[in-house]
């Protein structure tokens, strides 16, 4: 069972490069979501999306754009890189009929 | 608003020694509480869930409502459970607000 995909695990972006993280799911669930782990922050929500065509932001959506054309992929796109942005991601699917979420590995960025 | 949070960075037991990672959270109406765990190179997965009341691995947590807390309690640690541990509240629809996390070393 692959359950949830994210592409690439590691990457280094410069200032202002753009890039998009990949995330895909097998589980048909109908809502994904972004968030960015950082150290003593804990894991924070960025994109969310609740289904196929539909998005809403998180608690910290600056920078990132997110759409949702499939119900198994949900990428995040960073449009103009900060170093501010350097941090782990991670990529998360369920469904209503579910109380837990499943993560993705999650995706290492550097912005240098 | 939604809060979550876990008092202590990091946290060292010795190993056969009792383990409480402590969560305290504000939410109004009722909570759905949860503990998830992180071990090294690996994605987050559920450790346990407050209305499931089961015991995984050994731990166990409660839902205090008076007090607004879900600490996770294991009477003996194993090096096996050192890890991060994040406790986390469900919000609106599907999403999650996580605490801080505290990361538990088990020592020798």
């Amino acid at each position: 069972n692959a359950g949830v995909t994210q592409t690439p695990k590691f990457q280094v972006l410069k200032t202002g490069q753009s890039m998009t993280l990949q995330c895909a799911q097998d589980m048909n669930h109908e809502y994904m979501s972004w968030y960015r782990q950082d150290p003593g922050m804990g894991l924070r929500l960025i994109h969310y999306s609740v289904g196929a065509g539909i998005t809403d932001q998180g608690e910290v959506p600056n920078g990132y754009n997110v759409s949702r054309s499939t119900t198994e992929d949900f990428p995040l796109r960073l449009l103009s890189a900060a170093p501010s942005q350097t941090s782990v991601y991670f990529c998360a699917s369920t469904s209503q009929g579910l109380t837990e979420a499943f993560f993705g590995q999650g995706t290492r960025l550097t912005v240098v | 608003a939604q809060r979550v949070t876990q008092p202590e960075k990091l946290l060292s037991v010795f190993k056969g020694a009792p383990v409480e990672l402590k969560c305290n959270y504000s939410y109004s109406g009722s909570p759905e509480l949860f503990w998830y765990v992180q071990y090294s190179r690996q994605r987050l997965q559920l450790l346990l869930r407050h209305i499931s009341r089961e015991s995984i691995k050994g731990f166990t947590a409660d839902l205090n409502k008076g007090e607004t807390s879900f600490h996770l309690k294991k009477p003996f640690a194993q090096e096996e459970d050192s890890a991060m541990y994040y406790c986390a509240l469900k919000n609106y629809g599907q999403n999650f607000v996580f605490g801080p996390g505290t990361r538990l070393s088990v020592l020798p």
